[in-house]
């Protein structure tokens, strides 16, 4: 199994909403990702998650709060976001984590295309 | 820091002539590089990476990249184009200490004409 999935596929929310995206891996990777891509541009790293703990926190707006409860699942819990926050949002997951100081791809989900509102 | 750059935007291929997407990098000591491919709507795909040893990489779909250290160049290549290639291609690097998050290009969108 070399896939990660993530649901919704698309999601359209007000801007008072809370909702949460949730992404999943069976690969026994133990670092996962989120990245936000707009339009025609590349990701954007937002959080890392190294072994179930979180890594790197790349000064994103606490209206993002990430969540890794086991080293299978990653979640993104949204509140009160803008509508520029509108865009696809991508989970990825390596083998291991930067920390671990290899060379390890990262294998991407397809992604969550949000619309806030 | 580390960084990619790709040159082109848009190339524009036609079907069965090969193909070259351009990617030059700079990063302190040994680079790891990777290129992805994303179709529309659509996450990124893993295509093939240079960590050390032989200059030229082969990936999925027939793809392959030469890593050239005197020009930081990594340019992905393929012999022969198929339309279903067209998508936008990324390339990514990590320091040689593979610490730091990877750095994406900006992206060069692929079309191959029939």
């Amino acid at each position: 199994d070399t896939e990660v999935t993530q649901t919704p596929k698309h999601l359209v929310m007000g801007m008072t909403n809370k909702k949460s995206l949730k992404c999943e891996q069976h690969m026994g990777h133990r670092a996962m990702y989120w990245y936000k891509q707009k339009a025609k541009k590349p990701p954007e790293l937002m959080f890392v998650y190294s072994y179930e703990k979180l890594s790197i926190n790349e000064s994103v707006p606490s209206r993002f709060s990430p969540e890794c409860p086991n080293s299978s699942l990653l979640n993104l819990h949204l509140h009160a976001l803008q509508p520029e926050d509108s865009a696809l949002y991508l989970c990825a997951s390596s083998l291991r984590p930067l920390e671990a100081r290899g060379h390890y791809e990262q294998y991407f989900g397809p992604g969550t295309r949000l619309t806030v509102t | 820091a580390q960084s990619v750059a790709q040159p082109e935007d848009q190339v524009n291929v036609a079907e069965g002539n090969p193909l070259t997407v351009k990617c030059t990098y700079s990063v302190s000591g040994n680079p790891y590089l990777f290129w992805y491919v994303q179709y529309p709507n659509r996450g990124l795909q893993f295509l093939l990476k240079y960590i050390t040893g032989d200059n030229l990489v082969k990936g999925s779909y027939g793809f392959e990249a030469e890593f050239n250290k005197s020009q930081t160049s990594f340019h992905l290549k393929k012999p022969s184009a198929l339309v279903s290639d067209s998508a936008l291609y990324f390339c990514a690097v990590l320091n040689g200490r593979g610490n730091t998050p990877l750095v994406f290009g900006k992206g060069t969108r692929l079309s191959v004409i029939a």
